[in-house]
Parts: structure tokens; C-alpha cells; sequence
């Protein structure tokens, strides 16, 4: 079993909907976990921290579930500048991050 | 404000030859991680430097591969006698603290 597992997707929603994905963990003492954004041909780039308590940012609401050991992206009002590879990244005990493969997302007019 | 600067951005080398990667951190982090990403896949890990401490080389995939990093600075990886597999965006990262990483641009490789 991977360490982080996503969905890779595609998802593809319009413009203006409201989508989630999830990743899960295996390591149940893992204790940081992120989010990134990575578009086609470039490097990740750190999207938010995900807290116990959740989190949001603007459009972006990170959540946090240890008892199942699943974090959550949510996406609001979707924008076609969303569109982008979301990568799941957990710190599972080991010094450096574990990334998921992704899930790609299409915003689509 | 400088981020982290790799070299070169694209190497076309043939199978068998040696190639060095480089990667500049952000002044003053002291954790860098070099990953790679082969088309259409996750990043793998594979090694981290953090301060003086003895590397976490355990994502290195085979002992033709190997990194160095200078005075806490710039780091080297290193993959000798090239194989085909090889052929992935090399990516680095810093971080002030060994949580989260900024990335730099990457170096796309190709081993024909």
C-alpha cells in the first residue's frame, strides 16, 4: 500500500461548481500535512497547511480526519485558473515529505 | 527575493555517461530535498540534507546515484553510467525548517 494515496482524477467540473478530493494516509503517526498545486511542466508550489481544526483560505477549505486518516481539499466557485494537478503531501515520520501522484482537475468555460 | 535555482534546466545525455545536477537553496534554509518526477507520476523522494546532520539517502534508487551538499549551500546530485530509466524532472527543494519545501524550476533529464 502507498504511503499516500489520491485519486488521480481527471475531475472535470464547470466553471463555477464546488469540488472535493481526498487523499489518504497509511502512517497513523504522520503529523503534518499540505497541500500543493502543481501546473503542467512546472514545479509544486505549496497551496495551504491542513490543520486538526480545518482551515480555509478564500475559495479553499483544507480538512483534516485522523480517526480515518483522509485529508480534504474543497474547491468553491471554481475557477478555470484552478485547473492543475493537486498533490497531497504528508509528513510521515520520515524527515522528508511524501507526496501523492495527484489529482488533476479541469475547470472547464 | 531569490528562490531556489537549478542547473542546468534541460540535459540530453546518452545511456552510460555520468551527470551532475545543481541546485542553489534559498539563502539560509537549512533542509534541501531533491525529488524526481517521470512523466504523468508522483514526486519520489530521494534525498534530504538537513544542517549538519547525516543525510536520509533512502529514497536513492541505486548506488549510481549519490548527492553532496557544500557548506550547507549548494548541493550536487551526482548519476553515474545513465540508464534510460533515468529520464525524469529532477526537482529541488528548501525549506527553513524540514515541514515544507519551495521548490525550484527542476532539471528535465533525458537519457537517449
Amino acid at each position: 500500500r502507498k504511503e499516500v494515496e489520491q485519486d488521480p482524477g481527471p475531475f472535470n467540473v464547470p466553471e463555477g461548481a464546488t469540488v472535493a478530493f481526498n487523499c489518504t494516509y497509511s502512517n497513523s503517526a504522520s503529523q503534518s500535512f499540505f497541500w500543493y498545486r502543481q501546473d503542467c511542466r512546472k514545479e509544486p508550489k505549496l497551496l495551504m497547511s491542513v490543520y486538526s481544526s480545518g482551515n480555509e483560505d478564500g475559495r479553499f477549505t483544507a480538512q483534516l480526519n485522523r480517526a480515518s486518516q483522509y485529508i480534504s481539499l474543497l474547491i468553491r466557485d471554481s475557477k478555470l485558473s484552478d485547473s492543475a494537478t493537486y498533490l497531497c503531501v504528508v509528513n510521515t515520520g520520515r524527515r522528508a515529505l511524501t507526496f501523492g501522484s495527484g489529482t488533476r482537475l479541469q475547470v472547464q468555460p | 527575493g531569490a528562490g531556489v535555482s537549478q542547473s542546468p534546466s534541460n540535459k540530453v545525455t546518452e545511456k552510460g555517461k555520468d551527470v551532475e545536477l545543481r541546485c542553489d537553496p534559498i539563502s539560509g534554509h537549512t533542509a534541501l530535498y531533491w525529488y524526481r518526477q517521470s512523466l504523468g507520476q508522483g514526486l519520489e523522494f530521494l534525498i534530504y540534507f538537513q544542517g549538519n546532520s547525516a543525510p536520509d539517502k533512502s529514497g536513492l534508487p541505486s548506488d549510481r546515484f549519490s548527492a553532496e551538499r557544500t557548506g550547507g549551500s549548494v548541493s550536487t546530485l551526482t548519476i553515474q553510467r545513465t540508464q534510460q530509466e533515468d529520464s525524469a524532472v529532477y526537482l529541488c527543494a528548501s525549506s527553513p525548517q524540514y515541514l515544507l519545501g519551495f521548490f525550484g524550476p527542476g532539471t528535465r533529464l533525458t537519457v537517449l
